[in-house]
């Protein structure tokens, strides 16, 4: 299975910062990646597909980078909204797989 | 607006059954794959198996092969999941997804005795 690590598992931000948060794929992926955000007891909502590309409707501050086996997700100016958990998956290979997750918390 | 939603969750005992269904709307369901996801407590999201939106293919993550059976209707717009042999680590809640892009609000599966 393709393992993704994703780093940091926790950080603290202030509003209007910028935060990056990584996902290394064990092997190439291309770009089959994905970012989602999760908020307590709420379903997880597709925020980039194809590593870079925007979902409909998330806003620009958000923005995904990178193919093969590194991929970053920047939120360029963090919004009061934007404190939730953050994962990647991948969908180059079944099993599908998920990073562990980053959860973002006010500093 | 894309809607999903699971039901049939519920508490069962090791070995049970139980089968989810999830009703879709807002968009042609026969024209995309489907995907059910799951996350148990406190652990990361787990994909769990797939189906083609024709129905001739579907795979399934190691760990529920054998015990899960995914299916779906076209004419009714739902997708289902057969669970059989049911383990204490299959708890968790499960989410019925539209090819990984859109995800309903899950439902609860807990196996205990």
């Amino acid at each position: 299975d393709i393992q993704m690590t994703q780093a940091p598992s926790s950080l603290s931000a202030s509003v209007g910062d910028r935060v990056t948060i990584t996902c290394r794929a064990s092997q190439g992926i291309t770009n089959d990646l994905g970012w989602y955000q999760q908020k307590p007891g709420k379903a997880p909502k597709r925020l980039i597909y194809g590593a870079t590309s925007l979902h409909s409707g998330v806003p620009s501050r958000f923005r995904g980078s990178g193919s093969g086996t590194e991929f970053t997700l920047t939120i360029s100016s963090l919004q009061p909204e934007d404190f939730a958990t953050y994962f990647c998956l991948q969908w180059n290979y079944y099993p599908r797989t998920f990073g562990g997750g980053t959860k973002v918390e006010i500093k | 607006e894309v809607q999903l939603v699971e039901s049939g969750g519920g508490l069962v005992q090791p070995g049970g059954s139980l089968r989810l269904s999830c009703a879709a709307s807002g968009f042609t369901f026969s024209d995309h794959w489907m995907d059910w996801v799951r996350q148990a407590p406190g652990k990361r999201l787990e994909w769990v198996a797939n189906i083609k939106g024709d129905g001739s293919e579907g795979y399934y993550v190691d760990s529920v092969k054998g015990r899960f059976t995914i299916s779906r209707d076209n004419a009714k717009n739902s997708l289902y999941l057969q669970m059989n042999s049911l383990r204490s680590e299959d708890t968790a809640v499960y989410y019925c997804t539209r090819a990984l892009e859109f995800w309903g609000q899950g439902t609860l599966v807990t196996v205990s005795s």
